[in-house]
């Protein structure tokens, strides 16, 4: 089982519509993370939050923090083909840390 | 913040036989993660390893099967043992720098026939 789930799993949007990916536990991290990756490559870290109720915002990316420190969500405006890819959230407890078990978004032009 | 070398990118090997999978970090960090991971789908950690100790292994994985080594603060391998077909899958290492900082290689895909 997994311990963070992300919905939806798969996601396809036309080009310039908004979307948001949801990150729920029932359990408690110290600090959450949000990675994309394409196909052939490994995960790039976009943003790690912290803080309860945070917010953090990377361009068109919008991303929060639950105030319990066990949900996470990531808002898209404006979604672009570039944004294509495998999205996944992962949680941090001491040394480790859990991955989601991710969403796949497709942005058609 | 650090930047992966991983090889091989891709192998095709022959069921019974071992890989060995090399990550080579351009700066140190303080732990290292191997993971695996399905086309399309979230990873699986395999095991910790940290410089001068065994590795620690995630339940479902093995020393015996997944023979990890972490011989300086730059460099680890993961060996897959006794290949089969199951085996088949991505497998990523990964460093950390600090407390939040996460950088992962381009990862292996492995094909066992």
């Amino acid at each position: 089982t997994q311990l963070l789930e992300q919905s939806p799993q798969f996601l396809s949007i036309q080009e310039g519509e908004n979307l948001t990916v949801y990150c729920n536990s029932s359990s408690v991290f110290s600090s959450l993370q949000w990675y994309r990756q394409e196909p052939g490559e490994g995960p790039v870290l976009l943003v790690t939050v912290v803080t309860g109720g945070e917010v953090k915002k990377l361009k068109r990316l919008t991303f929060q923090f639950g105030d319990a420190r066990k949900d996470s969500s990531l808002h898209i405006t404006a979604a672009q083909p570039g944004d294509t890819g495998l999205y996944l959230c992962a949680g941090v407890d001491f040394n480790k840390f859990y991955f989601g078990s991710g969403t796949k978004l497709n942005v058609k032009p | 913040s650090a930047v992966i070398s991983q090889k091989p990118s891709r192998d095709i090997c022959q069921r019974g036989t071992s890989l060995t999978i090399q990550c080579q970090v351009d700066s140190q960090v303080t732990m290292m993660f191997w993971y695996r991971q399905q086309p399309g789908q979230s990873l699986t950690l395999i095991a910790t390893a940290n410089q001068g100790s065994e590795a620690t292994y995630e339940s479902g994985f093995v020393i015996d099967k997944f023979p990890i080594s972490r011989p300086n603060l730059t460099f680890s391998t993961l060996t897959v043992s006794n290949m089969s077909p199951e085996d088949s899958s991505i497998y990523l290492c990964s460093g950390r720098q600090g407390n939040y900082g996460y950088t992962f290689g381009s990862g292996t895909r492995l094909t066992v026939v």
